[in-house]
């Protein structure tokens, strides 16, 4: 069971916004750790597309952004484009665990 | 900018034992902590261990602990995942990973199948 719970799909369609949640808890994300975003296609290694809670990797563009507030994070896609269909994984680290925790995923979908 | 490559992909027969390896260019390895994560088939992402190329200190997952050695070469630095009796349930994607000034880098994963 992920530490970290995300929605386990969201859809869209093209043009519009969507934000995926991110819910940890007080031993990660409550606790200050910061909360990286990732894109992954298919048969790929996953890529940051936020890292430190809201800033963006170089070529990363500015449609997407991040959040962070108490236990919880969010990402946001504006302006969806069909290249923007893929699995989004949040990852924080955990004090208890002391180590990386994600979240199970969350599946895009530009409908 | 940092870079890692990790070792070609493999297949184990049941109760054997993997090696994986990652080297890492771009930046000063003993300043890096190396985190190992597995993807199963279809499946999210699981934090395996992380050790620190400085001092060799290790964290491991519980779950996996009595199974999972991570070790560290600086002299061609180079970070292993050793992962010993294989089950079915081992099959995935492994993937090596560092933070450096905050951005997380990833290699391009080792593809592991266990079979009989």
């Amino acid at each position: 069971q992920p530490v970290l719970t995300q929605p386990p799909s969201v859809s869209r369609a093209p043009g519009q916004r969507v934000t995926i949640s991110c819910t940890g808890s007080s031993s990660n994300i409550g606790a200050g750790y910061d909360v990286h975003w990732y894109q992954q296609l298919p048969g790929t290694a996953p890529k940051a597309v936020i890292y430190g809670n809201n800033n963006r990797p170089s070529g990363v563009p500015d449609r997407i952004s991040g959040s962070k507030s108490g236990t919880s994070a969010s990402l946001a896609i504006t302006g969806l484009q069909a290249e923007d269909e893929a699995d989004y994984y949040c990852q924080s680290y955990d004090s208890s665990l002391s180590g990386w925790v994600f979240g199970g995923g969350t599946k895009l979908t530009v409908l | 900018q940092v870079h890692l490559v990790q070792s070609g992909g493999e297949v184990k027969k049941p109760g054997a034992s993997l090696k994986v390896s990652c080297q890492v260019s771009g930046y000063t390895f003993t300043s890096l902590g190396i985190n190992w994560v597995r993807q199963a088939p279809g499946q999210g992402l699981e934090w395996m261990g992380w050790i620190s190329a400085y001092n060799g200190n290790t964290n491991y997952a519980q779950k996996l602990q009595d199974r999972v050695t991570l070790t560290t070469d600086t002299s061609t630095s180079t970070a292993y995942l050793e992962l010993r009796s294989l089950i079915s349930d081992d099959a995935a994607m492994y993937y090596c990973a560092t933070q450096y000034q905050l951005l997380p880098y990833w290699g391009q994963g080792t593809l592991v199948a266990v079979s009989s």
